[in-house]
């Protein structure tokens, strides 16, 4: 099956930093990649969907300041957690969706927060 | 707005067992449905997709199954295996290609 990727796999930043997460479609176009968060024991949540050279759509509750989602190119979308405080410590996870209808999740981003 | 329910939330069985594992939705207009696997600290591995109009899907030791009037999915696992455990989630798409909405999924122990 196609693959994604995440980099970094793991962070931990100090209060107030700005943190990048990457992620890739390795071995096909991805015209929409998906954000998610997941907190211990629960599912995921998705936070916004962006579709390759426009503008993310952020869910709900979502602060599209704070989560700033780059989605430049067909195989690269990034998701920037700005001015990161404890409370945004989570496991994000990106999915990558083709011409196909499956999505394709990549292994995700343990972020922690001190 | 839909909503998803698994059931139960933790299982844990002895290496062998068949067993199954439920999904449940409020709204019968999805798209597709899918199964995943999850294991601790890692990402989602994708078991099984059923669109709207299948019945089930299966792939090994695994069977899916999707009842769109009762508002139900299962995923049946025959001859359970101690790398079975990991935590199951299913997920409903509206449309196609959409984002999917994730049940709380639920977590099975296979015992040796």
């Amino acid at each position: 099956g196609a693959v994604v990727s995440q980099h970094p796999s793991r962070v931990i930043c100090k209060s107030g930093t700005s943190v990048k997460i990457e992620c890739r479609s390795l071995d096909f176009q991805a015209t929409t990649m998906f954000w998610y968060r997941q907190f211990p024991k629960q599912s995921l949540m998705l936070m916004a969907t962006s579709n390759e050279g426009s503008k993310a759509t952020y869910e709900q509750g979502v602060e599209k300041d704070k989560f700033l989602i780059n989605h430049a190119s067909l195989t690269l979308s990034t998701l920037t957690v700005t001015s990161a405080h404890p409370e945004d410590s989570s496991f994000y996870i990106c999915s990558a969706r083709g011409q196909a209808e499956t999505q394709y999740f990549g292994p995700g981003t343990r972020l922690l927060v001190l | 707005k839909q909503e998803v329910t698994q059931i139960p939330a933790a299982l844990s069985v002895p290496e062998g067992e068949n067993l199954v594992l439920n999904c449940s939705f409020t709204d019968s207009a999805i798209y597709n449905l899918q199964w995943f696997r999850q294991d601790p600290g890692k990402g989602l591995t994708s078991l099984l997709l059923i669109q709207s109009s299948q019945r089930e899907q299966t792939s090994g030791r695994l069977n899916a199954s999707l009842d769109k009037s009762s508002g139900r999915s299962t995923l049946y696992i025959a001859a359970s295996q101690p790398g079975d455990s990991a935590t199951y989630l299913c997920a409903f798409g509206e449309t196609s290609g959409s984002r999917l909405t994730f049940g709380e999924g639920t977590q099975l122990t296979v015992n040796p």
